[in-house]
């Protein structure tokens, strides 16, 4: 069993919908997460960064962390087809060098 | 301000031979974590550098080493090629101290035949 597990997709939506992204966790050292967006053919893009279980807004982004249920999300309001991505979570230790990557969700916006 | 930048962009390689991959961190940042992302799958950790030496390595064989140098650039090397070599090598740098966020490249992509 992988440590973060996200599911691949493609998960496609209109454009101006709502996009919801989650990974799943099993080990409760990861204390700090991240939401990456890579483009194709170009390194992932740190998008956001939490700590605290709870909700962390940027923008049209918002970042849920559940510590209790080994559970994050990232949700994108009002998405356009520039969103059209893969998003990687990622998750570190407490005092950790390590990013441990979810294996992406390919998203589709269309106009 | 430059972020993160990897060279070659591309290259191709036969088995057996040996690569070495480079990385300039952004300005200001002074550890270089390595990575490998095959395709449709997350990046994995190789290894990390602070002050020139190795501070955390992942689970990859010994024909994965690398190097720090004062000015905190960085090179990835690769012995003994095999084909499940191929894949996206990405650099990512953080500053100084624990659990700081990572920054990546848009990495070297490594083609074996």
């Amino acid at each position: 069993q992988k440590e973060v597990e996200q599911d691949p997709g493609p998960l496609s939506v209109p454009e101006g919908a709502i996009v919801s992204l989650n990974c799943t966790y099993s080990n409760s050292a990861f204390q700090y997460f991240m939401w990456y967006r890579q483009y194709s053919r170009k390194g992932p893009e740190l998008l956001m960064y939490t700590y605290s279980s709870g909700n962390k807004e940027d923008g049209r982004f918002t970042a849920q962390v559940d510590k209790s249920s080994k559970y994050i999300s990232l949700f994108i309001r009002d998405s356009q087809p520039s969103d059209s991505a893969t998003y990687l979570c990622a998750m570190i230790r407490a005092a950790g060098n390590k990013l441990t990557f979810g294996g992406g969700t390919r998203v589709l916006v269309k106009p | 301000d430059a972020g993160v930048t990897q060279s070659p962009t591309h290259l191709i390689k036969t088995r057996g031979q040996q690569v070495t991959l480079r990385c300039s961190p952004k300005s200001g940042h002074d550890t270089v974590s390595w990575y490998q992302q095959a395709l449709g799958q997350g990046p994995q950790f190789i290894f990390q550098y602070y002050e020139e030496e190795e501070r955390q390595r992942g689970n990859f064989p010994d024909r994965f080493s690398g190097h720090q140098f004062p000015n905190y650039s960085s090179e990835l090397n690769v012995n003994a090629l095999l084909l499940g070599d191929s894949a996206l090598y990405l650099c990512a740098s953080s500053l100084p101290g624990l659990n700081q966020p990572q920054h990546f490249g848009d990495g070297t992509r490594l083609s074996i035949l």
